[in-house]
This record gives C-alpha cells, sequence and structure tokens, in this order.
C-alpha cells in the first residue's frame, strides 16, 4: 500500500490529453512538500520528468506538465505520443516517516 | 555527461549479504547527496535511503523496511557510492538503483532524483 495513490492503469489515444492523479494526505503532499514525476519506459531505469511540483528539465517536452493543489498533484500529458506509453510514478516526501521519500504506486499510460 | 553504473547483484541465499557498488562519473560527486531505490519484479518503485554530502557529514537516513539491515557508505576520493546489505530475505529481491539528489540553490532545494544508473538485479533464493 502506497503512501501516495496514484490509478493503476491509464489510456488515451495519440493526441489526447491525459491526466495522472496522485492523492496523498496532510502529511505528505499537505504539509508542502515538492512533488517530483518520474517516467520509466519498459526495460528502462525512471527519469525525472518533473519536479518542484511543476518545473520540466531542459529535455523533457513541454508536453508534459505538473501541478499541485491541497493534498494531490496532477501530471498532464497534452497531445499524447506512441513514445509516451510508459509506467509514471509521483514522489514526495512524508513528516510521519521523518522526511522519508516516497512514491506513489505508479500508473501505466497506454497509447490505443 | 552524468553516469551513474551499479555492479556486485546477484544471487544470494535468504539471510546472506551482498554489496552493491555505484561508480558515478560526470559530476562533482562529493557535492551531492546519493540514494538507492529498488523495484521487485513487476512492482512500483521503492526508497531505500540516502547519504548526504560531506558538508553534511555523510550522515545517513534508510526506509523502514531496510533499517538496521542495509547500510550505506560512500567514497568520495573514488566517487563510488555502497549498499552494503545484510540478513536479506526474499522480499528484498529487486533491481537496485543508484540515483543521484539534485543540488539545492540559492532560490530553491526540491532534491528530486535527476539522474538514475541502470540499475541491478539482486535476488534472494535458495
Amino acid at each position: 500500500q502506497s503512501v501516495l495513490t496514484q490509478p493503476p492503469s491509464l489510456s488515451g489515444a495519440p493526441g489526447q490529453r491525459v491526466t495522472i492523479s496522485c492523492t496523498g494526505s496532510s502529511s505528505n503532499i499537505g504539509a508542502g512538500y515538492d512533488v517530483h514525476w518520474y517516467q520509466q519506459l519498459p526495460g528502462r531505469a525512471p527519469k525525472l520528468l518533473i519536479f518542484g511540483n511543476n518545473n520540466r528539465p531542459s529535455d523533457v517536452p513541454d508536453r508534459f506538465s505538473g501541478s499541485k493543489s491541497g493534498t494531490s498533484a496532477s501530471l498532464a500529458i497534452a497531445g499524447l505520443q506512441a513514445e509516451d506509453e510508459a509506467d509514471y510514478y509521483c514522489q514526495s516526501y512524508d513528516s510521519t516517516l521523518r522526511d522519508s521519500r516516497v512514491f506513489g504506486g505508479g500508473t501505466k499510460v497506454t497509447v490505443l | 555527461e552524468v553516469y551513474l553504473v551499479e555492479s556486485g547483484g546477484g544471487l544470494v541465499q535468504p539471510g546472506g549479504s551482498l554489496r552493491l557498488s555505484c561508480a558515478a562519473s560526470g559530476f562533482s560527486f562529493s557535492d551531492h547527496y546519493m540514494d538507492w531505490v529498488r523495484q521487485a519484479p513487476g512492482k512500483g518503485l521503492e526508497w531505500v535511503g540516502r547519504t548526504r554530502n560531506k558538508v553534511n557529514i555523510h550522515s545517513t537516513q534508510y526506509a523502514a523496511s531496510v533499517n538496521g539491515r542495509f547500510t550505506i557508505s560512500r567514497d568520495d576520493s573514488r566517487n563510488v557510492l555502497y549498499l552494503q546489505m545484510h540478513s536479506l530475505k526474499p522480499d528484498d529481491t529487486a533491481v537496485y538503483y543508484c540515483a543521484r539528489e539534485s543540488e539545492c540553490t540559492v532560490a530553491n532545494c526540491y532534491r528530486d532524483l535527476d539522474y538514475w544508473g541502470q540499475g541491478i538485479l539482486v535476488t534472494v533464493s535458495s
């Protein structure tokens, strides 16, 4: 059972917009901790996608965007492409776990 | 270019020990906090622990699931990160990744994991 809750799977047609939710609580996201997002392509190591809630590394397309509100965060993928088919993980920190890093359970995005 | 290369994985019996290494290059290793993250087969990511930089006396922090059994250390002179694992259990079977934490700036301190190694498989089985 992950501290951060994500939908196990989502799907969308090419060109569509999909949004992945990451639901936490008052001891993690709601406590003001930053949220980061990672993309894991099949058989590959995770890669940083969004840091500090809504910032993109320079090599990440602007189709990817992040937001945070209250005890939740979201990752949006606009103009879905075949190469976006991957697992996506949110990550924050939790005060009840001595500020340990915590991950969501991951969301598998399928491009139809 | 930043590179992180793990080694030392393999098959170990329950109750056994194993030490993983992560060779770092392409950045100032001594300045960065470094983490270990693992992923059991077909499962999600699980944070294992971290070691802070020299300024923070290389202090460490661990997930509850490994605290007391795993030890993270580093050799800044050789740019190598270690994960010493004892009393291994079948549930410790996973791909283990080393990852670099981003540095704080004057404006922000995000501590995201901005670079990851390719991972190394550890299998605990009799």
